[in-house]
């Protein structure tokens, strides 16, 4: 069971480029997220979505754009890199106990190291 | 936005010694989880905890859901080199439209000397 993919692993843009990070699930799950990583800040949410075709904000979502066209994938979007954005990418999941709280169980990808030179 | 405050910051034990970790929030959660990170990996689940005052165990580790629900501790006893890693405590909001988002502590980073 491969879990959270997440692709590519490093990357280095240049400031102004823009690529896409991709993250796939295969445990069904209908909650995915993705948080950023810096050094000493814990992790961030950046964007998060409860279903295909439904997204929405979290704490630090300029600079990025999300889209939710499957259950299992959820990619995010750099337009316009800066160097801000040098940081390691998460991209998680989880599965509602019920209601709308969900377990508090996400699962991790194993992260996507970006540097934007 | 809310706050989780994860002390200490780093740590540098032996062997063998126990270790203690705690996080304080300025606002309510409603679970609160333990979660540890190895070099170059996504972070993984230790311990859920879903009641306040609740007490958890899972081998040597120990967690605590505080009463006022707004903190939690984790001890780790007789401690290991592979317990080397960043350690963070999340929160999850409380009330039923948080869609399962948590807030995160700023880490714990833990080295055990052999």
């Amino acid at each position: 069971n491969a879990g959270v993919t997440q692709t590519p692993k490093f990357r280095i843009l240049k400031i102004g480029q823009s690529m896409t990070l991709q993250c796939a699930q295969d445990m069904n799950h209908n909650y995915m997220y993705w948080y950023r990583q810096d050094p000493g800040m814990g992790l961030k949410l950046i964007y998060y979505s409860v279903g295909a075709g439904i997204t929405d904000k979290g704490e630090v979502p300029n600079g990025y754009n999300v889209s939710r066209s499957t259950t299992e994938d959820f990619p995010l979007r750099l337009e316009l890199a800066a160097p801000s954005q040098t940081s390691v990418y998460f991209c998680a999941s989880s599965y509602p106990a019920g209601g709308l709280g969900g377990t508090g169980e996400l699962f991790f990808g194993e992260g996507s190291r970006l540097t934007v030179l | 936005g809310q706050q989780l405050n994860q002390s200490p910051q780093s740590m540098f034990i032996q062997e063998g010694e126990d270790v203690s970790m705690n996080c304080t929030s300025s606002s309510i959660f409603n679970t609160w989880l333990w979660y540890k990170q190895d070099p170059g990996e996504g972070p993984v689940l230790l311990i859920a905890l879903y009641k306040a005052g609740e007490l958890t165990s899972n081998g040597r580790l120990t967690a605590q859901f505080g009463i006022t629900r707004k903190d939690s501790f984790l001890n780790i006893s007789a401690s290991i080199p592979s317990d080397v890693g960043i350690y963070f405590c999340a929160g999850q909001d409380a009330g039923g439209t948080s869609y399962g988002k948590l807030t995160f502590g700023q880490g714990t980073i833990l080295t055990v000397h052999p």
